[in-house]
């Protein structure tokens, strides 16, 4: 595998399912990022992860829950989402930090019921 | 506040028919300017980085420009695999994330 995977690539989900999103990188990055795309709206990041350590949380609700146990691994947990949840949800990493280019996956759809 | 503003929201073009898009800016100082090209059902695809006005880059039917307001891609002769969503975006100087615009979805019909 190269570049940024993730999995699963399509999600359905109910308001009271409790699901994760994986993502995983293969291009020896130090900082992983979640962004959410909706229809119609720009890119919003999320969170985002230097070395492992959250440094940046943009008032995302509780209901999404990251998680870093290495510089190549990154979850975002989802338990008790709302439809409005439903979107494309982005992984991407870059060398250090948020000032250097960046690389995303392929992305998770969900669907949130 | 930082905002990216992108324009046309949709371009249909014939194959061979040269365009532009569009990407405006307010940016408390600019550290850069990005842009990337997302196909339906993947993510983002980085292009270019442009850092100062005046810097122009280019990639194969793509070229890119920076003035001290706006951005311009220039799609030259498209073919109908350029089809895509082209994203602009801006990072400041003194800010952390990029702030993207909503997209042009270009059509390229052979």
């Amino acid at each position: 595998e190269t570049g940024v995977t993730q999995t699963p690539r399509h999600l359905v989900m109910g308001m009271t399912n409790k699901k994760s999103l994986k993502c995983e990188q293969h291009l020896g990055h130090n900082a992983m990022y979640w962004y959410k795309q909706s229809a119609k709206k720009p890119l919003e990041l999320m969170f985002v992860y230097n070395f492992k350590e959250q440094t940046e949380n943009n008032s995302v609700p509780s209901r999404f829950s990251p998680e870093c146990p290495n510089s190549s691994h990154l979850f975002l947990h989802l338990h008790t989402l709302q439809p409005e949840d439903s979107a494309l949800y982005l992984c991407a990493s870059s060398q250090r930090d948020l000032t250097d280019t960046q690389y995303f996956g392929p992305g998770t759809r969900l669907t949130v019921l | 506040e930082d905002q990216v503003t992108q324009s046309p929201e949709a371009l249909r073009l014939q194959e061979g028919e040269s365009s532009s898009l569009n990407c405006s800016y307010t940016v408390s100082g600019l550290r850069g300017l990005f842009w990337y090209r997302q196909d339906p059902g993947k993510g983002p695809e980085f292009l270019f980085t442009l850092y100062s006005a005046g810097e122009e880059k280019e990639k194969e039917r793509l070229k890119a420009t920076l003035t001290k307001k706006e951005s311009f891609l220039h799609i030259t002769a498209p073919k109908p695999e350029d089809s895509a969503t082209y994203l602009c975006a801006v990072q400041a100087l003194n800010a952390g994330k990029s702030t993207f615009g909503d997209g042009t979805t270009l059509t390229v019909k052979p």
